[in-house]
């Protein structure tokens, strides 16, 4: 099956500084890749979706110059939280789809990662 | 943009007895996919079973079966012979043929009681 994976689980950093979260897709090439939010008990919010290649498309209300997108190849997208502030601790879920072929139907998601602002 | 409603936050089900979740969407396409995905406490979202809207016939994976009507744009997930493992969020999804966006519901937390 197609997996993707996180990195890091879990990180916890001081306000002010900038986090990088990683998401790879494993054994397969993901041409597009979403980011999504996620608090306590809530659903999935989506926060941008990334094409190898090209720029993030943000969605409405995102920061974008706070929440940056790089998506360099297509095994790799990654998610920097800029100047970070508790109110920006969350969940931060990463999917990818391929472009084509039977995998194409559907998002595979990472295992997510916890990010704590102090 | 396409909306989709879980109208029960929460459920429960005595285990090894039949449970059903509720999901209805709103869309004018023709074409499309609906999911539901399960988010266990580990947090990992896991796809338990996708339908095409072209496709009559209800999609089924094992235990999880769904009730698709199209014309009333509902899809309901049934789990049968629940276990303790089935306890999670549920979550229903939408998404358009051509389309990348995925329109998540609100979730459903299911509760197994032994």
């Amino acid at each position: 099956g197609a997996v993707v994976s996180q990195h890091p689980s879990w990180v916890i950093c001081k306000s002010g500084t900038s986090v990088k979260i990683e998401c790879r897709s494993l054994d397969f090439q993901a041409t597009t890749m979403f980011w999504y939010r996620q608090f306590p008990k809530q659903s999935l919010m989506l926060m941008a979706t990334s094409n190898e290649g090209s720029k993030a498309t943000y969605e409405q209300g995102v920061e974008k110059d706070k929440f940056l997108i790089n998506h360099a190849s297509l095994t790799l997208s990654t998610l920097t939280v800029t100047s970070a502030h508790p109110e920006d601790s969350s969940f931060y879920i990463c999917s990818a789809r391929a472009a084509s072929g039977s995998l194409a139907y559907e998002q595979y998601f990472g295992p997510g990662t916890r990010l704590t602002v102090t | 943009a396409q909306t989709v409603t879980q109208s029960q936050p929460e459920m429960s089900v005595q285990e090894a007895e039949t449970v059903t979740l509720s999901c209805t969407y709103d869309t004018s396409e023709s074409d499309y996919y609906l999911f539901w995905y399960k988010q266990p406490p580990s947090r990992q979202m896991i796809l338990v079973i996708r339908q095409e809207a072209y496709k009559q016939q209800n999609a089924t994976e094992n235990r999880f079966s769904v009730n698709f009507q199209k014309a009333a744009k509902s899809f309901s997930l049934k789990i049968s012979d629940s276990q303790l493992g089935d306890a999670a969020m549920y979550f229903c999804a939408y998404r358009s043929w051509t389309g990348n966006q995925f329109y998540f519901g609100t979730g459903t937390s299911l509760t197994v009681i032994p």
